[in-house]
C-alpha cells in the first residue's frame, strides 16, 4: 500500500521568501508519479506541480520546484519568492502505476505574511 | 485548459433525503471520473472510481449503496448520498481523467446535512 506523509500541519513564510514544504512517501511500486496540489479556502484543487519517477531531473514549474530525492524517498515542494495568494493547503499525493487513482497526504497549511 | 464543473459547490438537506451532485467535464471525454470526500481540514480520501458505462469500484469501507455513483455519459459521473445523515456532512469533490491521462479536479461540493 501507498502511504504519503506530510509532517508539517503548519507553515508560515515571510512574503518575498522561499519555502519548502515536506513530503515523504513510500511504495513497493518502481514505477509511481508524485504530485503537489494546492487548495485555497474556496475548495477546489489546484495542480501545481508533477514528478515522474523515472525522472531523473527535479520538475519546475514557475515558482515552483519539486526537490526530488528518489533513495530517501522525499519530494519537497520549494516555493520560491512566496506571495500572499500562496497561502493555501498545500496537498502532496502519489499516483498508482496503472491509474490516476491518488493517495493524499495530510496536507500543509501554508500562511504568507508580510 | 480543461475544465470540471461541480455542481452544487453547496448544499444543505435535511437528514434522511438524497442529495445528487454532479460532475461534468466540459471540453473533454472522461470515461474515468474519481470521487473524494474531504472532512474539515483533513486530507482528500478516494471514495469510488467511477467508469463510463459501467459499474463503479468503490474503496474499502464506502457504502456502494449509500453513496450512489453513475457515469452514464463521457462527460457525466453523479454521487448521490441516499438517505442522508449528519455524519454525511463533508466536502466531496470529483477528478475527470482526460484521453492523456491528465487529471482535473471540480471545484467540490459542500454538504450540510440537518
Amino acid at each position: 500500500a501507498q502511504k504519503i506523509t506530510q509532517t508539517q500541519p503548519g507553515m508560515f513564510v515571510q512574503e518575498k521568501e522561499a519555502v519548502t514544504l515536506d513530503c515523504t512517501y513510500d511504495t513497493s511500486d518502481q514505477s509511481y508519479g508524485l504530485f503537489w496540489y494546492k487548495q485555497p479556502s474556496s475548495g477546489e484543487m489546484i495542480f501545481l506541480i508533477y514528478q515522474g519517477s523515472y525522472d531523473e531531473q527535479n520538475a519546475t514549474e514557475g515558482r515552483y520546484s519539486l526537490n526530488f530525492q528518489k533513495a530517501r524517498k522525499s519530494a519537497n515542494l520549494v516555493i520560491s519568492a512566496s506571495q500572499l495568494g500562496d497561502s493555501a493547503m498545500y496537498f502532496c499525493a502519489m499516483r498508482e502505476p496503472g491509474g490516476n487513482k491518488l493517495t493524499f497526504g495530510t496536507g500543509t497549511q501554508l500562511k504568507v505574511e508580510l | 485548459g480543461a475544465v470540471v464543473s461541480q455542481h452544487p459547490s453547496r448544499v444543505i438537506c435535511k437528514s434522511g433525503t438524497s442529495v445528487k451532485i454532479e460532475c461534468r467535464s466540459l471540453d473533454f471525454q472522461a470515461t474515468t471520473m474519481f470521487w473524494y470526500r474531504q472532512f474539515p481540514k483533513q486530507s482528500l480520501m478516494l471514495m469510488a472510481t467511477s467508469n463510463e458505462g459501467s459499474k463503479a469500484t468503490y474503496e474499502q469501507g464506502v457504502e456502494k449503496d449509500k453513496f450512489l455513483i453513475n457515469h452514464a455519459s463521457l462527460t457525466l459521473s453523479t454521487l448521490t448520498v441516499t438517505s442522508a445523515h449528519p455524519e454525511d456532512s463533508s466536502f466531496y469533490i470529483c477528478s475527470a481523467e482526460n484521453q492523456a491521462e491528465k487529471l482535473f479536479f471540480g471545484s467540490g461540493t459542500q454538504l450540510s446535512v440537518l
